[in-house]
């Protein structure tokens, strides 16, 4: 079936360090993928997303690349602020499944500390 | 621009105890979806809804139910709570499936207990 698997959390990282967030996928066909982020107190939110493989999604410094041949879109952040302290979801679009079927992985809490 | 709005936020319910979840949100997006998060679990699809009047079964769907009257309105119904329904629960909504040229927008959420 579809899954999405990232890795645990907390990671707690000094202001300015680089930050990645592992995240594989099992999928049949081609499925979009996305990066949610959850700020505390909010619902989520999209950060980025990628359609198909190769493909580069990016937004507010994040960057994360569709790899089909690794089955992976790691987040990665050249340097965290304190502002990026939240919970991060990857996510796949299954296709195969129900209309609009977002598979979430567990999210991964990142705390940056100044 | 209120985007999704849930509540209640927060909720304990005893055994047996029924209550509705509502969602509503002011963007006239035909898609809507209820998901629940379980401590250290990605989101699972409850039930979703592609335009007024029509509902379909998600990935877990036992012990709720839904109605969607109106595009602006996606209640969830538990009927009967029991503790395996503790969680928090999202609803969300988009113009059309996520992943083309939209994407899902989120409510904060709702924390339910059920003891």
């Amino acid at each position: 079936g579809n899954s999405v698997t990232q890795m645990e959390g907390p990671v707690t990282l000094s202001e300015e360090a680089f930050l990645t967030i592992n995240c594989t996928y099992t999928a049949t066909g081609y499925p979009s993928l996305f990066w949610y982020v959850q700020y505390p107190g909010e619902g989520l939110q999209l950060l980025l997303k990628a359609t198909k493989a190769d493909d580069k999604g990016s937004n507010k410094g994040f960057e994360a690349t569709y790899r089909k041949e690794t089955t992976s879109f790691h987040l990665e952040k050249g340097s965290v602020q304190v502002s990026d302290s939240a919970v991060y979801f990857c996510a796949l679009l299954n296709y195969g499944g129900s209309q609009g079927n977002l598979i979430f992985g567990k999210g991964t809490k990142l705390s940056v500390k100044p | 621009n209120a985007g999704v709005t849930q509540t209640p936020k927060f909720r304990i319910l005893k055994i047996g105890q029924s209550m509705t979840l509502q969602c509503t949100q002011d963007m006239n997006h035909n898609y809507m979806y209820w998901y629940r998060q379980d401590p250290g679990m990605g989101l699972k699809l409850i039930y979703y809804s592609v335009g007024a009047g029509i509902t379909d079964k998600g990935e877990v769907p036992n012990g709720y139910n839904v109605s969607r009257s109106t595009t602006e309105d996606f209640p969830l119904r538990l009927e009967l709570a029991a503790p395996s329904q503790t969680s928090v629960y999202f609803c969300a909504s988009s113009y059309s499936r996520p992943g083309g040229n939209t994407e899902a927008f989120f409510g904060q959420g709702t924390r339910l207990t059920v003891v």
